[in-house]
């Protein structure tokens, strides 16, 4: 059964502590995906990355950072996590461009709570 | 710029009736793909639909169909003959053909199946 897993389902973090957020998938997919979900809100689109080492800004990115040093794992940092980043984090995988590319396939999710 | 609305917040139905989700989509692409996803209770959104615009044909599978307007704009999901199992938040998205990867979505309808 394909998946991807994110390490934490519930974390706790204080003020200004650094986050890292981890996602794997073993699908060997070439895209993977950080979302943010808020009530009323939807998904919103942190960061992507094409390929290893590759990322782009999504439409959320400021307060975070993103790790793809192997092509399965998908890092979100937060650098110093604030109270307005408490929220659920999703993590997506897809496949090359063409057909497949925009099918994602995501992880159960991280809801974070910054206290 | 993409948008998509859904204007539903939550609906509440009894086992066994049929419950329509609404969605309304604004894009300037001539191109593009809408899509439906289910996020149950346990958090991972599951893929449901995949439409691309230049087909208007409504989709049928089991309990589910989609009805695709594109003069309105529209793609509503409709759940035949409701069950509890279908209790959950449904996303629908949209991306464009040119950077397909990156979808945008909907706020979601908390759809509630009571017995």
């Amino acid at each position: 059964d394909v998946k991807v897993t994110q390490s934490s389902r519930y974390l706790v973090k204080r003020t200004g502590e650094k986050v890292f957020l981890e996602c794997v998938q073993d699908m060997d997919h070439e895209n993977m995906f950080w979302y943010r979900q808020d009530p009323g809100l939807g998904l919103r689109l942190i960061y992507f990355s094409y390929d290893v080492k590759m990322k782009e800004k999504g439409d959320i990115p400021e307060g975070y950072s993103v790790s793809r040093e192997k092509k399965e794992r998908f890092s979100l940092i937060l650098e110093s996590a604030s109270t307005n980043q408490t929220s659920m984090y999703l993590c997506a995988s897809s496949g090359l461009r063409g057909s497949g590319a925009n099918v994602l396939t995501f992880g159960a999710g991280s809801r974070l709570t910054v206290l | 710029a993409q948008k998509v609305t859904q204007a539903q917040t939550e609906i509440s139905v009894v086992e066994k009736e049929d419950v329509t989700l609404d969605c309304v989509y604004e894009t300037r692409d001539t191109t593009y793909y809408l899509f439906w996803y289910k996020q149950p209770p346990s958090g991972e959104l599951v893929f449901l639909i995949r439409r691309n615009s230049f087909d208007e044909q409504n989709e049928i599978s089991g309990r589910y169909s989609w009805n695709f307007q594109k003069s309105t704009s529209s793609f509503n999901f409709t759940i035949t003959a409701s069950q509890v199992v279908d209790s959950a938040v449904y996303f629908c998205a949209l991306s464009g053909f040119s950077n397909d990867y990156k979808l945008s979505f909907g706020a979601g309808t908390t759809v509630t199946v009571r017995a």
